[in-house]
């Protein structure tokens, strides 16, 4: 079983900041917060990760609470082209596996 | 950054037969993995292959159903063996290039049971 908890789907408005939640409770503390999303019909595709500072890149910000046991994906202006299933999972061990659990569907409206 | 190669990208095939998918890297990698996605699923990992030596499977994989090679660090091979209908899925191949957690994916192989 995946070690994160997703909400099953959310939609956003077109041009308004996508803030995706995540609960990992069972985090220990050396392990990664990974993001990643699959957008229909493709291959997931990497978008971030973090240990315990908020991390920001040119596809996303990515905000990890102090106690580390939640996280939140946020796609500053989400476009069409967004619209895709939001995976945020936490390594299982150190052999660099990813279990992905059932993501979030992100739909963006126009 | 990778580039990965998988072939075939579809495929439908008669049960009881069986399906070696390609998976080829631009560049040499230590981590590989394999996944599968059934319809309307999230990807479940197969087992990691391992170059030289015999894949890790996951719970619920074995290697008789699922046999994989790994001659080197850019290339490896899943078979679906003796498929049925519940075999009907996308296998995906994946790498992970800096071991960082960052994995590449191919755009998968789309395979059919009839």
């Amino acid at each position: 079983d995946a070690k994160t908890t997703q909400p099953p789907s959310m939609d956003c408005a077109e041009g308004r900041a996508a803030n995706l939640p995540c609960n990992h409770s069972t985090i220990s503390g050396n392990e990664y917060v990974y993001w990643y999303r699959q957008i229909h019909s493709q291959g997931p595709q990497y978008i971030i990760h973090g240990l315990k500072n908020n991390e920001t890149n040119e596809m996303a910000s990515l905000i990890i609470t102090e106690d580390r046991k939640s996280s939140t994906l946020i796609l500053p202006h989400a476009t069409l082209r967004d619209t895709a299933v939001y995976y945020c999972i936490v390594p299982y061990n150190q052999g660099g596996k990813l279990i992905f659990g059932q993501g979030t569907e992100l739909s963006v409206k126009p | 950054s990778a580039v990965i190669s998988q072939k075939p990208s579809r495929d439908i095939c008669q049960r009881g037969t069986s399906l070696t998918i390609q998976c080829q890297v631009d560049s040499q990698v230590t981590m590989m993995f394999w996944y599968r996605q059934q319809p309307g699923q999230s990807l479940t990992l197969i087992a990691t292959a391992n170059q030289g030596s015999e894949a890790t499977y996951e719970s619920g994989f074995v290697i008789d159903k699922f046999p994989i090679s790994r001659p080197n660090l850019t290339f490896s091979t899943l078979t679906v063996s003796n498929m049925s209908p519940e075999d009907s899925s996308i296998y995906l191949c994946s790498v992970d290039v800096e071991g960082s957690g960052e994995l590449f994916f191919g755009e998968g192989s789309r395979l059919t049971v009839l």
